[in-house]
């Protein structure tokens, strides 16, 4: 069965600080993997979008790493700020039917 | 930027009422999808949309869904009559590689 784990639920980190979310997925056929950033009650926005071949990937303060034997991506974010308070979602694409992780709550406290 | 729109940004209604939920998708868009998002749970799939047909759709998109391309700009999603259970926030996408969002609509079936 398709899926997409996410890990932590939830994490707390003071502004400035530095942190790493996870995702794990078993989807197949594997065609791209994002990161969306979601805003309490808004539209996700994409972060990421990387492909079978691609390890990492750069938005501004965003990296997302991507290991394809494993089935493994990390979204690190550094230098945090309040504004990054959202949900991190993992999000990978078999084709476009795309299968969602629940995402990781961040909360940037100053 | 363009953007995805959506209206309304919230609807109530009863329970066994019809709703349409309008999206305008990025002009050059080419492929067209709605998502739904029930409170504490994960985005899911729905329906993609191309060339002016369904190409692809999920479990959930029963005959109670159905969507259309009225005019060339519009992207609606009907429901024809709705349950407790289709409360949630829907979103629209549009793509043409990168998959971008609408803000959603939040539907409430009382």
């Amino acid at each position: 069965k398709n899926q997409v784990e996410q890990s932590p639920q939830s994490l707390i980190i003071l502004e400035g600080k530095n942190c790493t979310l996870q995702c794990n997925y078993t989807v197949s056929p594997f065609s791209n993997l994002r990161w969306y950033k979601q805003d309490t009650g808004r539209g996700p926005v994409s972060l990421t979008i990387m492909t079978f071949s691609e390890n990492t990937k750069s938005n501004g303060r965003y990296t997302a790493t991507l290991d394809a034997d494993t089935k493994q991506s990390s979204l690190h974010i550094t230098a945090s700020q309040l504004s990054d308070s959202a949900s991190y979602i993992c999000v990978v694409g078999p084709g476009r039917k795309l299968i969602w992780g629940l995402g990781t709550s961040l909360a940037v406290n100053p | 930027e363009p953007e995805v729109t959506q209206t309304p940004s919230h609807q109530v209604t009863q329970m066994g009422q019809e709703v349409i939920l309008r999206c305008v998708p990025i002009s050059n868009h080419l492929y067209f999808y709605w998502y739904r998002q029930i409170l504490g749970q994960k985005v899911e799939f729905l329906v993609s949309f191309y060339n002016n047909e369904i190409s692809e759709k999920s479990e959930i998109f029963d005959d109670q869904f159905s969507v259309e391309r009225p005019d060339g700009s519009n992207f609606t999603l009907k429901i024809r009559s709705t349950k407790l259970e289709d409360s949630a926030m829907y979103f629209c996408a549009s793509s043409a590689g990168t998959t971008s969002f609408g803000p959603g609509t939040r539907l409430t079936v009382t």
